[in-house]
């Protein structure tokens, strides 16, 4: 079947540190991946994704690369804010479905 | 475009009460889901739609319906209400054409009592 692992939360990061979150997948046929975010009180917003391997996504300094090997899609900044604090989810999608797969979401908290 | 909207922010049943959750995009996406949240179990799928007429059960269909009778719009209605359906519930949409990327409505906070 189809899921996404993701790693355990919740993180604590200073400022400026670096991130990784890890997420693996298991998935038929040739996935899309995507990193979504969840601030305080909101619903999902795409962060970044990736429809193939090797492809790297990237948006307001983060990025995850895709890669097929390994089943990963690992995201990663190299300087947090406070203002990235926030539950980010990991999910694929198959090319044989429509139906949309989530990890169980990590929560980031970067202080000052 | 206002995107993904949501009827109501929060609501609070009783036990045994029925209500329709709305949801509503004005992107003529053919693909439409409801997904309820819940702590430490991420996104799970309720039912999911891939245009008008067509629903499908996702991962925890039961005590829900849905129906879609038009592009735009996708309730989700609660039959019989209960305490494990406590939670937060998003809608989302997508389209083949953007890579199935799901655009996501705010959400409604459900209590059972």
């Amino acid at each position: 079947g189809n899921s996404v692992t993701q790693m355990e939360g919740p993180v604590t990061l200073s400022e400026e540190a670096f991130l990784t979150i890890n997420c693996t997948y298991t998935a038929t046929g040739y996935p899309s991946l995507f990193w979504y975010v969840q601030y305080p009180g909101e619903g999902l917003q795409l962060l970044l994704k990736a429809t193939k391997a090797d492809d790297k996504g990237s948006n307001k300094g983060f990025e995850a690369t895709y890669r097929k090997e390994t089943t990963s899609f690992h995201l990663e900044k190299g300087s947090v804010q406070v203002s990235d604090s926030a539950v980010y989810f990991c999910a694929l999608i198959t090319n044989t479905g429509n139906q949309f797969y989530f990890g169980t979401g990590t929560s980031l908290t970067v202080i000052p | 475009n206002a995107g993904v909207t949501q009827t109501p922010k929060f609501q609070v049943l009783k036990t045994g009460q029925s209500m329709t959750l709305q949801c509503a995009q004005d992107m003529n996406h053919e693909y439409m889901s409801w997904y309820r949240q819940d702590p430490g179990m991420g996104l799970r799928l309720i039912h999911y739609s891939v245009g008008a007429g067509i629903t499908d059960q996702g991962e925890v269909p039961n005590g829900y319906n849905v129906s879609r009778s038009t592009t735009e719009d996708f309730p989700l209605r609660l039959l019989s209400a209960a305490p494990s359906q406590t939670s937060v519930y998003f809608c989302a949409s997508s389209t083949s054409t953007g890579g199935y990327e799901q655009f996501f409505g705010p959400g409604t906070r459900l209590t059972v009592l």
